[in-house]
C-alpha cells in the first residue's frame, strides 16, 4: 500500500521568509496530492491539492510542485505571515483502494515568528 | 453552504460507558470517512463509507469499535465499552465522486475518557 513521509517535523521562520515542506510517496500509481492546513484545535482544511499530470499550481502565496520521477511533492509558502503558523498535512491517493483513499503525512508544524 | 456536521464538539465519560459520535456529510457528497487524531499516531483512517456502504473498515481497531450509515446525510462510530485508550480527536470528513477527490472535515470530536 501507500506510504507517505514528511519532512520537516518541525519548522520555523521568521515573517516574511519562505517555508517548504516536503513529502515522498511510495506508489507510483497515486495521482492526487492535496495539501491540509490545521490550526491549533481546528479540523484539517484543504489549502491546495495537484494531480499527476501538473507539475506546479500556485495559489497565492502558496503553490505545491510535484516530481512523479522522483516520487515527492512540497508546499511552498512565500513572504510568510504570522498566521501561516499551524499544522501541514500531506497526503496522496492509494491506488489499490481505488484511488479513494488518501494516506497522510505525519504532519510538519510551522511557526512564522514576528 | 453548511460544511460537514459533527456532534458533539466535546465529551467526557468513564471508562466503560458506551460513546456516540455523530456526522452529517455535506449534502450530495457520496463519500464519507472517520478518522482519529493523537499525537502518537497522528491522522488514521478507521472506516469509509460509499453510498452509505461500508468499504473498508480496516482501520477499526478492534471489536468494541463500529459504524453505521443508515442514509446519506448521517453517520455514527460507536465505541463499547470506552477505554482511556480512546481518548483523542474524531475526525468526520466527506468527499463527492469517485476518486481524488478532496475531503471536507468537520470539527471534529475531542473524546476524553476517564
Amino acid at each position: 500500500g501507500e506510504n507517505v513521509e514528511q519532512h520537516p517535523s518541525t519548522l520555523s521562520v521568521q515573517e516574511g521568509d519562505s517555508a517548504v515542506i516536503k513529502c515522498t510517496y511510495s506508489d507510483s500509481a497515486s495521482n492526487y496530492f492535496p495539501w491540509y492546513k490545521q490550526e491549533l484545535g481546528k479540523r484539517p482544511q484543504l489549502i491546495i491539492d495537484i494531480r499527476s499530470n501538473v507539475g506546479e499550481k500556485k495559489d497565492q502565496r502558496i503553490a505545491v510542485t510535484l516530481n512523479k520521477t522522483a516520487k515527492h511533492f512540497s508546499l511552498h509558502i512565500t513572504e510568510t505571515q504570522p498566521e501561516d503558523s499551524a499544522v501541514y498535512f500531506c497526503a496522496a491517493s492509494a491506488a489499490n483502494t481505488g484511488f479513494q483513499k488518501l494516506v497522510f503525512g505525519t504532519g510538519t508544524r510551522l511557526l512564522v515568528s514576528p | 453552504d453548511a460544511g460537514v456536521i459533527q456532534s458533539p464538539r466535546h465529551e467526557v465519560t468513564e471508562m466503560g460507558q458506551e460513546v456516540t459520535l455523530r456526522c452529517k456529510p455535506i449534502s450530495g457528497h457520496d463519500y464519507l470517512f472517520w478518522y482519529r487524531q493523537t499525537m502518537m499516531r497522528g491522522l488514521e483512517l478507521l472506516i469509509y463509507f460509499n453510498n452509505n456502504v461500508p468499504i473498508d473498515d480496516s482501520g477499526m481497531p478492534e471489536d468494541r469499535f463500529s459504524a453505521k450509515m443508515p442514509n446519506a446525510s448521517f453517520s455514527t462510530l460507536k465505541i463499547q465499552p470506552s477505554e482511556p485508550r480512546d481518548s483523542a480527536v474524531y475526525f468526520c470528513a466527506s468527499s463527492l465522486g469517485a476518486a481524488n477527490q478532496p475531503q471536507h472535515f468537520g470539527d471534529g470530536t475531542r473524546l476524553s475518557i476517564l
